[in-house]
């Protein structure tokens, strides 16, 4: 069954500091990844996307993640935060055979503090 | 460029009732998903619409239904509500591989 998991549920960093979202995957063959972010009451921002090539994709707002294959990871990463970064994300895979459903992670509130 | 929009942003109703959620794609879009975000369950794929025709469904009860317009804009209904049905329901639209989503609509089942 395919699933992805995401270890913690709220991250909190200084404004400044690098930050990382952590994010691990079980799916069958090659899976396509995304990362979104929810504000509140709103819905899901897509921030940036893994197919296929360079391990590291670099999406909106200054967000990267680095794509894993050996340790099925797919970490969010930016280099500074921001107190504006302060949100739900929410780490998702596809599977290549076009089931059309985006598998979603239980979702990471990032706090960022001044 | 419109994003996808859905209507009505809020909507309350009694147990047992229907409820009528509605979305329209981005344009050019043909592709219309829905999923439901429940408060302890996360983000469930519900439903995807392509070319007027259901393509896939995920693992809820057939009291949640739709369909897809020949405009590409998408009904989804969820009959004889019940209180965990209390969600907000979002769609989205896509080219490729990513989805874009609304803004939603948040269901409220009393």
């Amino acid at each position: 069954a395919q699933s992805v998991a995401q270890p913690e549920d709220q991250v909190n960093v200084a404004e400044g500091n690098p930050l990382t979202v952590k994010c691990t995957y079980s799916v069958s063959g090659n899976p396509y990844l995304f990362w979104y972010v929810q504000y509140p009451n709103r819905g899901l921002q897509f921030l940036l996307k893994y197919i296929t090539g360079d391990n590291l994709v670099k999406g909106s707002y200054g967000f990267e993640a680095e794509f894993n294959k050996s340790q099925t990871s797919f970490h969010l990463k930016k280099p500074s935060a921001l107190v504006s970064d302060s949100a739900l994300y929410f780490c998702a895979v596809r599977h290549t055979s076009n089931t059309g459903k985006l598998i979603f992670g239980q979702g990471t509130t990032l706090q960022v503090k001044p | 460029e419109a994003g996808v929009t859905q209507s009505p942003t809020h909507l309350i109703k009694t147990r047992g009732q229907q409820a009528t959620l509605r979305c329209s794609p981005i344009s050019g879009h043909t592709s219309v998903y829905w999923y439901q975000q429940a408060l302890g369950l996360g983000l469930q794929f519900l439903l995807w619409y392509d070319e007027g025709e259901e393509r896939n469904r995920g693992n809820f009860p057939p009291r949640f239904s739709g369909r897809q317009f020949p405009n590409y804009s998408s009904e989804l209904n969820v009959n004889a509500l019940e209180l965990e049905d209390s969600a907000l329901y979002l769609c989205a639209s896509n080219p490729f591989q990513e989805q874009f989503f609304g803004p939603g609509t948040r269901l409220t089942v009393l």
